[in-house]
């Protein structure tokens, strides 16, 4: 059953906290996303990575790190740096023929104490 | 860069009605536009889109429209459900040739509510 699967779904952390939020997929993509979504707002790109050992900074990047070790893992941390980091994080991958798709996953919800 | 904007907000239908949801664009390079439906506290799923060489698109009760000149794209639910009710997102972006990731420009989101 391919998809892309997110943990956790809730997450708390205490301000000054770094914290790390998994993404995995196994449809075999390439191209790897990280999206924050806030209330009355669309999706805002953090990071993306085109193939493993490379990414690029998206739209809002300032406080987010990510690595990308392996083809099917890219994990996002949120440091203590990211002033506002309260959001649903969701990831997303691309592959495929027509390259353009994104599949999403289900999300985590980030909440800072 | 790329520049999405989405109108309404939020909208409205009885069932059994017509919605439309209409965004713009500004990159006159942008070539490929889909539409995302999302559903609470779920993932955005892709339910249609459109790419530059076509005017429009049809899948059963949903199209898209696309004009070019004016760089605007709707989306068009028709014999709307209650199951239609959601956040639907458009976005744009330049298709990359395989082995580039497309970075998609997203809107900023509908709140379909279907009544009965």
């Amino acid at each position: 059953d391919g998809g892309i699967t997110q943990s956790p779904k809730y997450l708390f952390r205490k301000e000054g906290q770094n914290v790390t939020l998994s993404c995995e997929q196994n449809l075999n993509h390439d191209a790897m996303y990280w999206y924050r979504q806030d209330p009355g707002q669309g999706l805002r790109l953090i990071y993306y990575s085109q193939i493993v050992n490379d990414f690029q900074k998206g739209d809002i990047a300032e406080g987010y790190s990510v690595s990308r070790e392996k083809k099917e893992s890219f994990p996002l941390t949120v440091t203590s740096a990211q002033k506002n980091p309260t959001a649903f994080y969701l990831c997303a991958s691309i592959g495929g023929l027509s390259y353009n798709e994104q599949f999403f996953g289900p999300g985590t919800r980030l909440t800072v104490l | 860069g790329e520049n999405v904007e989405q109108h309404p907000s939020t909208l409205s239908v009885q069932e059994g009605d017509s919605a439309v949801i209409k965004c713009t664009y500004s990159d006159s390079a942008s070539n490929y536009f889909p539409w995302y439906k999302q559903e609470l506290g779920k993932g955005p799923q892709l339910i249609i889109d459109i790419r530059s060489n076509v005017g429009e698109k049809k899948d059963q009760r949903i199209a898209v429209t696309l004009n070019k000149t004016a760089k605007h794209f709707s989306l068009h639910i028709t014999e709307t459900q209650p199951e239609d009710s959601a956040v639907y997102f458009c976005a744009a972006t330049l298709s990359g040739h395989t082995g580039t990731a497309s970075k998609l420009t997203f809107g900023t989101g509908t709140r379909l509510q279907v009544t009965l």
